[in-house]
C-alpha cells in the first residue's frame, strides 16, 4: 500500500511569488491534515479535511494560504504571495476515520522563501 | 487549551544505554497521546500511542511509554539504545471534543554514541 506522498520535496521561491504544494493521501483515507514546522519551532496544525470539506481550519495563519481537496482525493496548499516567514517544512497526513487513530505522515515539502 | 512539553531538545546516550525521552502534557480533558519519530529525510512515523486501557504502551523497535495521569507525563523509554535509534522524536496529543488535530511538542533529537 502506497503511503502519503507530497510534491515537491523542496521548493525555493522569492518573496511575493506563489507556490502550490500537493499531497496525495493513502487511498481510502477520508481525513487529510496539513501541518507546518517553522525552523526551530514545533510542528503546528494548519487544517483538516474530511473528504472534500474543511472540517477545521483554525490553524491557517492568514488568508494568503488556500487549501483545497478536489473530489476528496488529493489536496493542494497554495501560498500567495509567499512571505519570508512562510519558510519551513509542510507536512501532510491522512487517516481513515476514527478520532484516536494514527495519522500517517508524508515526507514533507521543504519551502524556502528568499 | 492543550499543550505538550518535551524536556531536552537534544539527548545523547551511548549505544546500549537506556533511552529516556521526557514528555509532559496539559489538557483539560483526557488526551490521546502519541510518540512519533522522524528519521533523516523521512516523514513522521508512529512509534506508539495511548488511547484508553493499559497505561504501559509498547511500540515498535523496542520502545515503550507509560501514561501517568497524576504526573501528566508520557515518557518514552528503550532499555538499550542502538545506533539506528538516532532520530528526532515528537510527543503529541489529541484532546478536546471533536478535534482531531495533533498538538506537538518541540521535539527531542536523540544522538547515539558508539
Amino acid at each position: 500500500e502506497a503511503g502519503v506522498t507530497q510534491f515537491p520535496s523542496h521548493s525555493v521561491i522569492e518573496k511575493g511569488q506563489t507556490v502550490t504544494l500537493r499531497c496525495d493521501p493513502i487511498s481510502g483515507h477520508d481525513n487529510l491534515y496539513w501541518y507546518r514546522r517553522v525552523m526551530g519551532k514545533e510542528i503546528k496544525f494548519l487544517l483538516h479535511f474530511v473528504k472534500e470539506s474543511k472540517q477545521d481550519e483554525s490553524g491557517m495563519p492568514n488568508n494568503r494560504f488556500l487549501a483545497e481537496r478536489t473530489g476528496g482525493t488529493y489536496s493542494t496548499l497554495k501560498v500567495q504571495p509567499a512571505e519570508l516567514e512562510d519558510s519551513g517544512v509542510y507536512f501532510c497526513a491522512s487517516s481513515p476515520g476514527v478520532r484516536q487513530e494514527t495519522q500517517y505522515f508524508g515526507p514533507g515539502t521543504r519551502l524556502l522563501v528568499l | 487549551a492543550q499543550s505538550v512539553t518535551q524536556l531536552g531538545s537534544h539527548v545523547s546516550v551511548s549505544e546500549g544505554a537506556l533511552v529516556l525521552l521526557r514528555c509532559n502534557y496539559s489538557s483539560s480533558v483526557p488526551p490521546y497521546l502519541f510518540w512519533y519519530v522522524q528519521y533523516p529525510n523521512q516523514g513522521l512515523q508512529l512509534l506508539l500511542k495511548y488511547t484508553t486501557g493499559a497505561t504501559l504502551v509498547k511500540g515498535i523497535n523496542g520502545f515503550e511509554a507509560e501514561f501517568k495521569k497524576s504526573e501528566t507525563s508520557f515518557h518514552l523509554t528503550k532499555p538499550s539504545a542502538h545506533m539506528s535509534d538516532a532520530a528526532e522524536y515528537f510527543c503529541a496529543l489529541i484532546a478536546g471534543t471533536g478535534r482531531r488535530a495533533l498538538t506537538f511538542g518541540s521535539g527531542t533529537r536523540l544522538q547515539v554514541q558508539p
